[in-house]
């Protein structure tokens, strides 16, 4: 079974601090995506990586692919409570389809 | 266009009555997505369909739960006889193509009591 590990599973933070949320696997994946869900809706995508190493910056959302491509990380730069809610991170492996692999989410909550 | 659609958004029904979702995927996209969402378990694959076709049912949880597809335009997902333990969100999300960004429907949440 394949599975992507995320952490932390929870985070809660003042307005202004920096984090990181991280996605790991056993597996290499062809493309990992990161999407973010708030209460109530269904996930949006924030980025697709593809290659190894790479790095996308979304104004203050930091993500890296890792030289393997088996994990990855999301980093946010002083936080802010819009940035509040559940991050995920999802997978394709080669031999899948269309079928991506979700990681069981970060639950980000940034407070005044 | 209106993104993915679904109905209903809220269901609440009692255990052993038959449950049906319903999902209108964005218009052009091949690939059909049914997923549950729990606090437990996260967001599970259920089923996902490449034009019109089922291609991996293996989390379909058991012979109680259904989908179909009769059209690009839209598709069911079935629970007969539901269960207090299929309470969840159930979401539909469409594809371009396979591995593209997935587009997510409001989700149905169901309770069965």
């Amino acid at each position: 079974t394949q599975l992507l590990e995320q952490s932390p599973q929870f985070l809660s933070i003042q307005e202004g601090e920096n984090l990181t949320v991280y996605c790991n696997s056993s597996s290499v994946f062809s493309s990992l995506q990161w999407y973010r869900q708030e209460p109530g809706e269904g996930p949006v995508l924030l980025v697709t990586v593809v290659t190894g190493g790479e790095v996308k910056k979304l104004k203050r959302l930091t993500f890296q692919f890792g030289d393997a491509r088996k994990d990855s990380s999301l980093h946010i730069t002083a936080a802010q409570p819009g940035d509040t809610g559940l991050y995920l991170c999802a997978g394709l492996t080669y031999n899948q389809g269309g079928k991506l692999i979700f990681g069981q989410g970060t639950e980000l909550s940034v407070k005044p | 266009d209106a993104g993915v659609i679904q109905s209903p958004r809220h269901e609440v029904t009692e255990m052993g009555q038959e449950v049906t979702l319903r999902c209108k995927p964005i218009s052009g996209h091949d690939y059909l997505f049914w997923y549950r969402q729990t606090m437990m378990r996260g967001l599970e694959l259920l089923i996902y369909f490449n034009n019109n076709v089922p291609i991996d049912d293996s989390g379909m949880p058991e012979d109680r739960f259904s989908a179909k597809m009769p059209n690009a335009s839209f598709s069911t997902l079935k629970i007969q006889p539901s269960e207090p333990r299929d309470s969840a969100v159930y979401f539909c999300a469409s594809s371009f193509e396979g591995g593209s960004e997935q587009y997510f429907g409001p989700g149905t949440r169901l309770t069965v009591t």
